[in-house]
């Protein structure tokens, strides 16, 4: 069984659209990263949470430490927010998820 | 905004050639990674280096593997002997507490 698990593995979406990822971890951590990957391999990190939830522009992080769950969510969605969002469960490395593989459709 | 810079950017390599990947870390960070994605793959965990030694590596770091700092800034990661599957893509990344990190925009390492 995998320490990180990501849901789902692909998302299609139209512009506009209410986008969440999710993510459930079954080791200890210290924190939990939301990654970008964008086609060209270069991974950009969105957010840390070790509690509660973080807001940068459209993006939305959310944790629940006593379930092991993560949430990101993505408003108003497009097309440039086309990638692969992997989450990263923090112990004295990262352990990633698989990605979702995300595509939002004008 | 401070980067993490690795060279090359794409390397080819004969098989049982030995390659060198290099990253310039964010210079008042302390804790640095390799990772690496083999294609359509997720990202792995190779080593991490604190206060100039290695302070935890994978099953993946095997004895062809091997990681330096040799003037103090630069950080390298050796692969002694490439096998067609050490074909992937390598980041590093820097971090400034063990929860802050930085990642480099790869290496894309191709083994013929």
């Amino acid at each position: 069984k995998n320490e990180v698990e990501q849901s789902p593995q692909n998302l299609t979406a139209q512009e506009g659209e209410f986008i969440t990822i999710n993510c459930s971890y079954s080791v200890g951590i210290s924190a939990l990263h939301w990654l970008q990957q964008h086609p060209g391999g270069g991974i950009v990190s969105l957010f840390m949470l070790s509690s509660g939830k973080k807001k940068h522009g459209r993006l939305i992080a959310t944790i629940n430490i006593q379930e092991k769950h993560s949430s990101l969510h993505i408003t108003a969605s497009h097309p440039r927010d086309s990638a692969v969002y992997i989450c990263a469960a923090n112990t004295d490395k990262l352990i990633f998820g698989t990605g979702t593989r995300l595509q939002v459709f004008p | 905004e401070p980067e993490v810079t690795q060279t090359p950017s794409h390397q080819v390599t004969q098989m049982g050639q030995e390659v060198i990947l290099r990253c310039v870390p964010i210079s008042n960070h302390l804790y640095f990674y390799w990772y690496r994605q083999i294609l359509g793959q997720k990202v792995e965990f190779l080593v991490s280096f604190y206060n100039n030694e290695i302070s935890e590596k994978s099953e993946i770091f095997d004895d062809q593997f091997s990681v330096e700092r040799p003037d103090g800034s630069n950080f390298t990661l050796k692969i002694r002997s490439t096998k067609l599957e050490d074909s992937a893509m390598y980041f590093c990344a820097s971090s400034d507490s063990r929860y802050g990190y930085t990642f480099g925009s790869g290496t894309r390492l191709t083994v013929v």
